[in-house]
């Protein structure tokens, strides 16, 4: 059965303190990983795609990373303004029309 | 970026009344969309998958006749939650995609229902 499991569910960090947050996966085929930020009350908004082993992608403050089993999203020197649920969510290869299965997430709190 | 439109973005209605939700895609024509729902700290659940011009295709345990999906244009697709009930309460999620491109999928600002 296809799993996305996220950990830890939620983490509370102070302004500067830089840390992870992993999404492990076990599916069929991978065609892509998915980063998004989620904001209460508002849609995904769209942060990385990742698709091969090995692969890294950055964003001002954040890092993305993808092995064959996991995903890290590294925030480095996080400020207020990143306090959000971040998502990760797999696109597989046997599904033709791109759908993504999501994880449950990580809320991060970033404190002045 | 792409925009995707999604309105209402909050509807509060009565138990066995009809609510319709929209999903627009602004400035790229969107060959499928998807429609997730999302409960209070949990993660978006796929419902259906909408590709234009067809029937939906629905998640196990969704049920169709409650939940119409019709994606009658290129750049719009519409959720009408059918006879709400207070467990039908939940925030609704559009997302859409390009044609040929699997590289990014991108949501709406969601619609919340509340079913009194």
């Amino acid at each position: 059965e296809d799993q996305v499991t996220q950990s830890p569910e939620a983490l509370r960090l102070q302004e500067g303190e830089s840390s992870s947050l992993n999404c492990s996966y076990t599916v069929s085929g991978l065609r892509g990983l998915f980063w998004y930020r989620q904001d209460p009350g508002k849609g995904p908004e769209f942060l990385f795609t990742l698709y091969s082993a090995g692969e890294e992608k950055e964003k001002e403050r954040l890092k993305a990373t993808l092995t064959k089993k996991e995903s890290f999203l590294h925030i480095t020197a996080p400020k207020p303004e990143d306090s959000a649920t971040y998502l990760c969510a797999v696109q597989m290869t046997t599904d033709s029309w791109g759908k993504l299965q999501f994880g449950a997430g990580t809320q991060v709190v970033v404190t002045p | 970026g792409a925009v995707v439109s999604q309105h209402p973005s909050w509807v509060i209605c009565k138990s066995g009344t009809s609510v319709k939700i929209e999903c627009r895609s602004l400035d790229f024509q969107a060959t499928t969309m998807f429609w997730y729902r999302q409960f209070p700290k949990q993660s978006l659940m796929l419902m259906a998958t909408s590709n234009e011009g067809s029937k939906a295709t629905y998640e196990q345990g969704v049920e169709k006749d409650k939940f119409l999906i019709n994606h009658a244009s290129l750049t719009l697709s519409t959720l009408t939650v059918t006879s709400a009930h207070p467990e039908d309460s939940s925030f609704y999620i559009c997302s859409a995609r390009g044609g040929g491109s699997h590289e990014k999928l991108f949501f709406g600002s969601g619609t919340q229902l509340s079913v009194l």
